[in-house]
């Protein structure tokens, strides 16, 4: 089974500042990497499918990079409503897992 | 609009199979490339894929539960119902279905869930 590892766990970031998430995984996974966020109490929404490609109505200020084993998730420019926990999740062989998560927290 | 809606037990007993049921619209599971799965989330902890489920009817399971894991499909009704053996308290979490698609040169990740049911195993 492939192990998605997230980093940093927690990341402080103030408010229009630029935020970098990190996914590696344990092994290729050519470009099947998918990032949400989740808000407490609420489902996991989709960011980037892909690796870079964005969701239907999510803001440029998401990108996302990389393929095989590293991957990145940046938020150019922080707002509010980006405080969240982001997963990111591969999907490959009809095997899907996610990463444990980074919490996004306001510095 | 494409809409999912989880339903079954909030609480079952240790040893107890739960059923739960995926019901949706605003796309068909008969469409090639379209697929229905089924994710939980411990409280407090990430996420966990369990089964999916694709527009031919052929299943996919975690590797770790597979065997206490069926999915399966009413096209006629929009509904995927996912049946756990043997439950255990480390099985609370709240269950999510979610929808994904298989395009000709592309994935679409899960691109719309459900709100989730908590369910709770405890004696």
């Amino acid at each position: 089974e492939i192990v998605m590892t997230q980093s940093p766990a927690t990341l402080s970031v103030s408010p229009g500042e630029r935020a970098t998430l990190s996914c590696r995984a344990s092994q290729s996974v050519s470009s099947n990497l998918a990032w949400y966020q989740q808000k407490p109490g609420q489902a996991p929404r989709l960011l980037i499918y892909g690796a870079s490609t964005r969701a239907t109505g999510i803001p440029a200020r998401f990108s996302g990079s990389g393929s095989g084993t590293e991957f990145t998730l940046t938020i150019s420019s922080l707002q509010s409503e980006d405080f969240a926990v982001y997963y990111c999740q591969q999907y490959n062989n009809w095997s899907y897992t996610f990463g444990q998560g980074t919490k996004l927290e306001i510095k | 609009q494409v809409t999912l809606r989880e339903s079954g037990p909030a609480l079952v007993k240790p040893t107890q199979t739960l059923t739960l049921t995926c019901t949706f619209s605003g796309f068909s599971l008969s469409t090639s490339g379209m697929c229905v799965s089924w994710i939980r989330q411990p409280p407090g902890k990430a996420l966990e894929w369990l089964a999916l489920i694709d527009w031919d009817d052929d299943k996919y399971y975690s590797t770790s539960l597979k065997t206490r894991l069926t999915i399966s499909k009413d096209t006629s009704k929009n509904q995927v119902v996912l049946t756990m053996t043997n439950m255990d308290p480390v099985d609370t979490a709240t269950y999510y279905c979610a929808r994904i698609w298989f395009g000709s040169s592309t994935v679409s990740g899960f691109d719309y869930w459900g709100q989730g049911t908590l369910v709770t195993v405890s004696s």
